[in-house]
């Protein structure tokens, strides 16, 4: 199993760009998040999504969309980049709802996006 | 604001020491789970424990676990160079699908 991978690994946006982050994962796991690590803020959840057509927002979702139209990807759509937005984004997967199913949290490695 | 608080933020110890770090959280759960990043990587899961458990053990790592007053704790006995990572709990509450990270400790062993 590949677990969770993340594309591209580093990206460079001008303002005002749009772009699409990409996740997927073959564990076939029901739940999957988007995070944005910053230094000194820990974690924090932008979407995440418990199933297939289900998606919902975190604690700092504004300027980001998400879509999960299968149980393998849930990409992360950057509408308009704004400096604000360059941070270190992880996608991350467990199997069915965390708090129900007490199942841990696969991660990806991250992408490095730096918008200018 | 982020459910989960570690403490300290920072921590240096001799190799060979013991390492202790705390997270306490605001609401229910029904599990805690910590987890540790080496520089530039991804979270690795680490351990998890249950609402109705008090203390769990995995090699050299014990967490324990306070419900009533919302808190955790993960030692880390023997601690190696191999350790020198940052460490972040996190939690899901009882009633939501949302897991939310602290901010972690930031953990050095000295040689």
């Amino acid at each position: 199993n590949a677990g969770v991978t993340q594309t591209p690994k580093f990206q460079v946006l001008k303002t005002g760009q749009s772009m699409t982050l990409q996740c997927a994962q073959d564990m076939n796991h029901e739940y999957m998040s988007w995070y944005r690590q910053d230094p000194g803020m820990g974690l924090r959840l932008i979407h995440y999504s418990v199933g297939a057509g289900i998606t919902d927002q975190g604690e700092v979702p504004n300027g980001y969309n998400v879509s999960r139209s299968t149980t393998e990807d849930f990409p992360l759509r950057l509408l308009s980049a704004a400096p604000s937005q360059t941070s270190v984004y992880f996608c991350a997967s467990s199997y069915g709802k965390f708090s129900s199913y007490n199942s841990p949290l696969h991660f990806g490695n991250g992408t490095r996006l730096t918008v200018t | 604001s982020q459910q989960g608080e570690e403490d300290p933020q920072a921590l240096s110890i001799q190799e060979g020491e013991n390492a202790t770090m705390n997270c306490s959280y605001k609401t229910s759960i029904n599990n805690l789970q910590w987890y540790r990043q080496n520089s530039g990587r991804g979270l690795v899961h680490l351990i998890l424990i249950r609402s109705n458990e008090r203390e769990k053990h995995s090699g050299r790592l014990r967490v324990t676990l306070d419900t009533s007053k919302k808190s955790s704790s993960l030692l880390i006995t023997a601690s190696r160079a191999a350790d020198t990572a940052s460490y972040f709990c996190a939690t899901g509450a009882s009633s939501a699908s949302k897991i939310i990270f602290g901010s972690g400790t930031r953990l050095s062993i000295r040689p």
